[in-house]
């Protein structure tokens, strides 16, 4: 089976640019969650999708941040424009709607903002 | 609203030595689940393992077990064995089981695991 795929990897950017992180979930899993993580910290949920709709964007800066899941699956998660304290990993994660909902996470885009 | 506290920032073990990091949690909730993800340098988040809180016993995964202690709010990780493949951050989460956006996980700080040849 296979796992969370993102891309890309890393990105460097300058303040005020734009930049977008796509995400496709493992097969089945209708939900989706985008996590913010700092250095040293853990991470925070930013937004969660089930399937197509959002479940919970109370953490997302909704100023600069988007993100979308339009036919319930990949997702993209933007941010326009980029601030320095945006430099961080940038986690997806899906699970199945029902039961224990082990998330499972994806290898992460690593942001730096300059 | 729930917190994960892990209060070592910093553990060491020697290879093939056993190592328990800590994990306490606060929460009013009876019905939940509890787990510990691995982050190795690579940044990629790894399920370890995972209790749910009406199991009285403890998970067990090959070198990893809990200590899940329900009334203390406790639920620390046993690693056995230990490996340099071993060596990463290790974070402790809790998820209430209630759907929707309670059912968020929520995380610790981490706890950074040395392995020593």
């Amino acid at each position: 089976e296979a796992g969370v795929a993102q891309s890309p990897r890393y990105k460097i950017i300058e303040k005020r640019q734009s930049v977008a992180f796509w995400c496709n979930p493992i097969s089945g899993h209708a939900t989706l969650y985008w996590y913010q993580q700092i250095l040293g910290q853990g991470p925070k949920l930013l937004i969660q999708f089930q399937n197509n709709g959002v479940v919970d964007d109370s953490q997302l800066p909704k100023d600069r941040f988007s993100a979308e899941r339009l036919k319930g699956v990949d997702s993209t998660l933007k941010i326009q424009p980029a601030k320095l304290e945006d430099s961080a990993v940038y986690l997806c994660a899906s699970s199945y709607s029902r039961g224990v909902k082990t998330q499972y996470f994806g290898p992460g885009t690593r942001l730096l903002v300059l | 609203a729930q917190t994960v506290t892990q209060s070592q920032p910093e553990m060491s073990v020697q290879e093939a030595e056993t190592v328990t990091l800590s994990c306490t949690y606060d929460t009013s909730e009876s019905d939940y689940y509890l787990f510990w993800y691995k982050q190795p340098p690579s940044r990629q988040m790894i399920l370890v393992i995972r209790q749910e809180a009406y199991k009285q016993q403890n998970a067990t995964e090959n070198r990893f077990s809990v200590n899940f202690q329900k009334a203390a709010k406790s639920f620390s990780l046993k690693i056995s064995d230990s490996q340099l493949g071993d060596a990463a951050m290790y974070f402790c989460a809790y998820r209430s089981a209630r759907g929707g956006s309670q059912g968020n996980l929520i995380f610790g700080k981490g706890t950074k695991l040395s392995v020593k040849p």
